[in-house]
């Protein structure tokens, strides 16, 4: 499975756009950039995954580069709420190659 | 939906106990995992499986045992606790495997 950087902490303004970064420049043609999030000890929640076209869903959007090395998990409009730990995490979507390798993710804190 | 429920919430053993952390979900998801996290690590998968009848280990296996007798259900055995066993255990599922996971809210097992 390819790694993944990122940052250990970033601070964010309530109501301001909060973009994570995230480098896997070891990745593979097959495998796709999930993101996760954690907040304080809750179970991760999925947040949104993509090959290598922009994402965008109800939660956040996903920019990938084109040579697919890195990526960033923008929140439009960060509210207090979404404090938490976010994961980058690539992995192959079939065989079995199956396991998230998770990282230590990014630790986002959203200020008033 | 209830989605993915784990009980029991909190538990303590006591080393060389056994005892069984339970997992339902109700999303009719075919794939289910089990992992563990512990302070300063990412999310380690323990075993998974992708439909009744069928698992397989993770990264972490040893000291644990897994079933898969329905689609709903998928229990993680403890054999016999030891100190190392500490950790929060969250058990996840999704339709198929690739997907994005839904993920309980965790079981919080103390071994004395």
């Amino acid at each position: 499975d390819a790694k993944t950087t990122q940052p250990p902490s970033m601070d964010c303004a309530e109501g301001r756009a909060a973009n994570l970064p995230c480098n896997h420049s070891t990745i593979s043609g097959n495998e796709y950039v999930y993101w996760y999030r954690q907040i304080h000890s809750q179970g991760p929640q999925y947040i949104i995954h993509g090959l290598k076209n922009n994402e965008t869903n109800e939660m956040a959007s996903l920019i990938i580069t084109e040579d697919r090395k890195s990526s960033t998990l923008i929140l439009p409009h960060a509210t207090l709420r979404d404090t938490a730990v976010y994961y980058c995490i690539v992995r192959a979507d079939a065989g079995n190659n199956r396991k998230l390798i998770w990282g230590l993710g990014t630790s986002l804190a959203v200020n008033p | 939906n209830a989605g993915v429920t784990q009980t029991p919430k909190f538990q303590v053993l006591k080393t060389g106990q056994s005892m069984t952390l339970q997992c339902a979900q109700d999303m009719n998801h075919e794939y289910m995992s089990w992992y563990r996290q512990d302070p300063g690590m990412g999310l380690r998968l323990i075993h998974y499986s992708v439909g009744a009848g069928i698992t397989d280990q993770g990264e972490v296996p040893n000291g644990y045992n897994v079933s898969r007798s329905t689609t709903e259900d998928f229990p993680l055995r403890l054999l016999s606790a030891a100190p190392s066993q500490t950790s929060v255990y969250f058990c996840a599922s999704s339709y198929r495997d690739g997907y994005g996971y839904t993920f309980g809210s965790g079981t919080r097992l103390t071994v004395v």
